[in-house]
């Protein structure tokens, strides 16, 4: 299982784009990396997920080179209810494989 | 997305009881669910994974014997905290990913209180 780092938590402002950098420099052939979201007693909440370049979805972007070795969340003009933690996995496509989670980065926006 | 449901949200018992706590998924089968436990302030830990039809595995340091794993058909999987303790006081959640897919989907979680 690949191993992600990220930094521990960040700030912003209202109205701010935030990008959240991960690094899995031993991701593998098969892995897919993605992003939840996870507020206070909720479950995690699937943002976006990408194999390669770039992926946009109505939420967010993701942003991953060519050596696939880290990986960028785009947040574009964040507001106070995307205060939450940010966790960046990797997963291996199409099995049944667990998935181990980092500590993730506490996003804090601020007004 | 898919959509994954826990029953029930929240829980208090007594120390020395058990409590079951079950993981649906409403729109999709899947032959392999995944439990997790999170404390305050923490990640979330795998505690094991469960299969449809077969035993559950459980990551290290987890009782088996503890937290039993049931997944009965392929939309329903459930964990019972037996004889729970205060440590076992928590919030627990479930994932499933439809099979064939690659995106893996979480459940609400359930806040349990051993008293």
């Amino acid at each position: 299982l690949a191993k992600t780092t990220q930094p521990i938590s960040m700030d912003s402002y209202e109205g701010q784009e935030v990008n959240i950098t991960c690094s899995h420099n031993n991701i593998a052939t098969n892995d897919y990396i993605t992003w939840y979201q996870q507020f206070p007693s909720q479950g995690p909440r699937f943002i976006i997920q990408g194999y390669k370049t770039k992926v946009t979805n109505e939420v967010a972007s993701l942003f991953i080179p060519a050596d696939r070795k880290s990986s960028t969340l785009s947040l574009p003009r964040v507001s106070l209810s995307d205060t939450a933690v940010y966790y960046c996995l990797v997963v291996e496509g199409r099995r049944d494989d667990k998935i181990i989670f980092g500590k993730g980065t506490r996003l804090h926006i601020l007004p | 997305g898919a959509v994954v449901s826990q029953h029930p949200s929240r829980v208090i018992c007594k120390s020395g009881t058990s409590v079951k706590i079950e993981c649906r998924s409403l729109d999709f089968q899947a032959t392999t669910m995944f439990w997790y436990r999170q404390f305050p302030k923490q990640s979330l830990m795998l505690m094991a994974t469960s299969n449809e039809g077969s035993k559950a595995t459980y990551e290290q340091g987890v009782e088996k014997d503890k937290f039993l794993i049931n997944h009965a058909s392929l939309t329903l999987s459930t964990l019972t905290v037996t004889s729970a303790h205060p440590e076992d006081s928590s919030f627990y959640i479930c994932s499933a990913r439809a099979t064939g897919e690659e995106t893996q989907y979480f459940g609400p979680g359930t806040r349990l209180l051993v008293l």
